[in-house]
């Protein structure tokens, strides 16, 4: 069965601090993809990152910065400097195995971040 | 252009109300989706289109049909719903089914159901 738990339901921090979003996933699948999303007050859940199960290279984009780790089955999320339009709810997701699992994306249930100016 | 675009953005409707949910999409996906979302909760998938053709049914209540006219558009058909099916409904789609495709969304209609 396909999990991703995403323990830190909210988290606060002033402008500036850096912040780590924590994921871990459950799979048995040996390829599989994990996604990270951001969604505002707004409402439109916005891409961030895809990164598939044979590639262990951690990607810095900006002031964001992911770190995949399979030995402990975790994809965690690191913003830097962090701003207050940075402020939204975080979901990491996971997809594969094929089959059943087809066109599904399994959500962790989210982590508020709130930036203080 | 990654972009999915949804209408209206806000429905209020009665129990008794027929109304339609639209999205569109132009980027050339083959697969399309529609999640309902609560407060506070991660979307749920209801349906899903691949090739414009029901891929996947969640078991959701016949009150909510999905339709999908062509390979850009997208269409949730309401009648009698319920207070509890007030939500976030989001529309998604990707280049196809497989795995490592990664979903676009659109910005939700907010649904209240009165």
């Amino acid at each position: 069965a396909q999990k991703v738990t995403q323990a830190q339901t909210e988290i606060s921090v002033v402008e500036k601090e850096d912040v780590t979003l924590d994921c871990v996933y459950e799979t048995r699948d040996t390829t599989y993809y994990l996604f990270w999303y951001k969604q505002p007050p707004s409402g439109e859940l916005v891409f961030l990152i895809r990164r598939n199960s044979f590639d262990e290279q951690n990607e810095i984009s900006g002031r964001y910065s992911w770190n995949f780790q399979k030995s402990t089955s975790s994809f965690n999320f690191t913003i830097t400097a962090s701003q207050v339009v940075d402020s939204a709810v975080y979901f990491c997701a996971l997809s594969g195995g094929g089959g059943s699992t087809l066109g599904r994306l399994y959500f962790g249930r989210g982590t508020q971040l709130t930036v203080w100016p | 252009d990654t972009e999915v675009t949804q209408t209206p953005k806000h429905l209020v409707m009665g129990m008794t109300n027929k109304k339609s949910l639209k999205c569109e999409q132009h980027m050339g996906h083959r697969a399309m989706y529609w999640y309902k979302q609560k407060a506070k909760k991660p979307p749920e998938l209801m349906f899903v289109y691949s090739y414009e053709k029901l891929s996947i049914n969640e078991s959701v209540p016949s009150r909510f049909s999905p339709e999908c006219p062509n390979s850009s558009l997208l269409n949730l058909h309401l009648h009698a719903l319920q207070p509890e099916d007030s939500a976030l409904y989001l529309c998604a789609s990707s280049q196809g089914l497989q795995e490592g495709y990664e979903q676009y969304f659109g910005p939700g209609t907010r649904l209240t159901v009165t």
